[in-house]
């Protein structure tokens, strides 16, 4: 089984370009989720897709972040206008079933550096 | 201090020992998990605890956790060069239905053959 997959695995832009972060997830895996890790600091969470529907989008910074996940199989995440403080480590995870005791698969995340 | 966050940030210990690692967090949860990070890869799941659970093993490792104290404990016994990597524990809260985890700063390992 495949697991989750996150194109491209590096990404270096200059501040005020916009960049697409794409994630793959487990094929069947109807949960997807979306965290970043700025340098130096803990993994946050971003949102949760369940198929193609925003469950939960309280981690999103603001509005130069948008996330899809038309069709419900894989998503993209936007940056427009990078910043330089959106420089960070980008994590895609998905798993099988919703709920509080189902394990979320990593992908190996994108590393994105805003100049 | 963060939820969800570990001490020591850095452990070093010879091939064979035991490593321990501490968590804290600072509400109510629903459980906790362990994952593991090795350098350029992504997080891969260890081990889940429920808030119902005190103690939990799967293989060399073995997680604690209180509840009373909002504290989780994980130990890796006899330990492997393999085992080096970055560990994280991360929390779900209870209530609100929301699945998304909540993570602490990592304890890097270091396992000196």
């Amino acid at each position: 089984e495949a697991g989750v997959t996150q194109f491209p695995s590096h990404s270096v832009i200059e501040k005020g370009q916009t960049v697409t972060l794409r994630c793959d997830p487990i094929s069947g895996h109807d949960n997807l989720y979306w965290y970043r890790r700025v340098m130096g600091k803990e993994i946050k969470f971003l949102l949760h897709f369940v198929k193609e529907s925003k469950q939960d989008e309280s981690g999103m910074p603001n509005n130069r972040f948008l996330a899809e996940r038309t069709g419900g199989t894989y998503s993209t995440l936007k940056v427009q206008p990078a910043e330089l403080e959106d420089s960070g480590v980008y994590f895609c995870a998905s798993s099988h079933l919703a709920g509080v005791y189902n394990e979320q698969f990593f992908g190996p995340g994108t590393r994105l550096t805003v100049l | 201090s963060q939820q969800g966050e570990e001490d020591p940030q850095a452990l070093s210990i010879q091939e064979g020992e035991n490593a321990t690692m501490n968590c804290s967090y600072k509400t109510s949860i629903n459980n906790l998990q362990w994952y593991r990070q090795n350098s350029g890869r992504g997080l891969v799941h260890l081990i889940l605890i429920r808030s119902n659970e005190r103690e939990k093993h799967s293989g060399r490792l073995r997680v604690t956790l209180d509840t009373s104290k909002k504290s989780s404990s994980l130990l890796i016994t006899a330990s492997r060069a393999a085992d080096t990597a970055s560990y994280f524990c991360a929390t779900v809260d209870s209530g609100g239905g929301a699945d998304g985890l909540t993570f602490g700063k990592g304890t890097h390992l270091i396992i000196q053959p």
